[in-house]
């Protein structure tokens, strides 16, 4: 397995346009995380899936920050219209429940996030 | 709600020196602890939970529920343990972790 992989690695971007981050979780793996992570506040959560459906989005700043998952092994995370505070590096993290370890998150290498 | 706090954005060691990285939390139920890992253009990675009881590449974790606190140790710090750690805490009705702000350890030579 590749793991959970995340593209792209690297945006940048300008000022007003949309922003779309992508995530395929581990196949099996039925939680799938977004963070956002900066220098300032560290590791946030924006919202988690389980089985597709979302069921924490409290930690999504504003309604300009939207996601989805269509299906079992695809996930967007879209900024609409992006903003220089935006410029983070954004994580994706799936788990699998009824498993040795189920509590553990495995995380993708991460897109960061220029907005200029 | 729960919160996690880790004091030290950066803390810096000599070779061979003690370490210890402090996480304290807040939360009114039985939590569940995790220290996570992120090297240098690596993944950020699962380095020790608390329910194991295990010793991962010489650092221990104990929790002390009186003093609401989860605090990362290593006796003799190595320069391959220069990284970032973070601080986790998951809450028995919740799925999603709670991460603390993170601390960056550099050991030198």
């Amino acid at each position: 397995d590749a793991g959970v992989i995340q593209s792209p690695r690297h945006e940048v971007t300008e000022m007003g346009q949309e922003v779309t981050l992508r995530c395929k979780p581990i196949s099996g793996h039925d939680y799938l995380f977004w963070y956002r992570q900066t220098m300032m506040r560290g590791l946030e959560l924006l919202i988690y899936f389980n089985n597709n459906v979302p069921i924490d989005d409290s930690g999504m700043p504003e309604d300009r920050f939207s996601a989805k998952m269509p299906n079992a092994s695809f996930s967007t995370l879209k900024i609409q219209p992006s903003e220089p505070r935006d410029s983070a590096v954004y994580f994706c993290a799936s788990r699998s429940t009824g498993t040795p370890g189920a509590n553990v998150l495995t995380f993708g290498a991460g897109s960061r996030l220029t907005v200029l | 709600a729960q919160r996690v706090t880790q004091p030290e954005k950066l803390l810096s060691v000599f070779k061979g020196a003690p370490v210890e990285l402090k996480c304290n939390y807040s939360y009114s139920g039985s939590p569940e602890l995790f220290w996570y890992v992120q090297y240098s253009r690596q993944r950020l990675q699962l380095l020790l939970r608390h329910i194991s009881r295990e010793s991962i590449k010489g650092f221990t974790a104990d929790l002390n529920k009186g003093e609401t606190s989860f605090h990362l140790k290593k006796p003799f710090a190595q320069e391959e343990d220069s990284a970032m750690y973070y601080c986790a805490l998951r809450d028995t009705g919740r799925r999603a972790l709670t991460f603390g702000s993170g601390t960056r350890l550099q050991v030198q030579p």
